[in-house]
């Protein structure tokens, strides 16, 4: 089955400091979305970017489908930013079955 | 927009005990999920339904684990008998399967279940 690898698996930055969140997938996918959890356990969708490159805010996110990655940028970060980010795939256009990740635990310091 | 909507929140059994969690969808949602998320590791499809019937259980551990969407709203996920390898946070997800919104799953706080 596909492969989704998630780096840097750990990530220690200082408020306002900007990071970059990469996600490489091993087959063409359908589907890419890229999530939060929060350290109180909530996943909160923050894109869904099979292809091309869309912003939200302090936050942006790039799909390159032909070179299978996806990058996550986090801008001016702040410490509710801290959680794990997670890339998960689809990959059968039958199903919406969502593959994830391994993780990135990001951790934002004052 | 009310969210998924999950109960309980935290659960304690012994092993070979059952238990049940609920799920309420997004309203509108016809698609359903059930994940399982095991410490440190991403989520795990365990059964996706699409409005009360099934359209991928094939990680669903059917001798033990069962679920069901009677009505195509509500879900319950239930293990019996529990082992100690299904402490997990146990999440809900759903979507709305047609439009630009297709395929985004929008999940619940989760159940951590938490095997003695």
């Amino acid at each position: 089955g596909i492969q989704v690898e998630q780096s840097p698996p750990d990530l220690i930055l200082q408020e306002g400091a900007n990071s970059t969140l990469r996600c490489n997938f091993s087959d063409s996918v359908n589907n890419l979305q890229w999530f939060h959890q929060n350290p109180w356990g909530q996943l909160i969708n923050l894109f869904y970017i099979p292809s091309g490159t869309k912003q939200n805010g302090r936050l942006s996110a790039t799909t390159v489908a032909t070179e299978r990655y996806s990058l996550l940028y986090i801008s001016s970060s702040q410490t509710t930013d801290s959680g794990v980010y997670f890339c998960a795939v689809a990959v059968s256009y039958n199903t919406d079955k969502l593959i994830f990740g391994t993780g990135t635990r990001l951790q934002v310091f004052p | 927009e009310a969210g998924v909507a999950q109960s309980p929140r935290y659960k304690i059994i012994e092993k070979r005990q059952s238990v049940a969690f609920w799920c309420n969808p997004i309203s509108g949602h016809a698609t359903l999920y059930w994940y399982q998320q095991i410490l440190g590791q991403g989520p795990k499809l365990l059964i996706q339904f699409q409005n009360n019937g099934v359209v991928d259980d094939s990680q669903l551990p059917k001798d033990r684990f069962s679920a069901e969407r009677l009505k195509g709203v509500d879900s319950t996920l239930k293990i019996q008998p529990a082992k100690l390898e299904d402490s997990a946070v146990y999440l809900c997800a759903s979507s709305f399967p047609q439009g630009a919104a297709k395929n985004i799953q929008y999940f619940g706080a989760g159940t951590r279940l938490s095997v003695l």
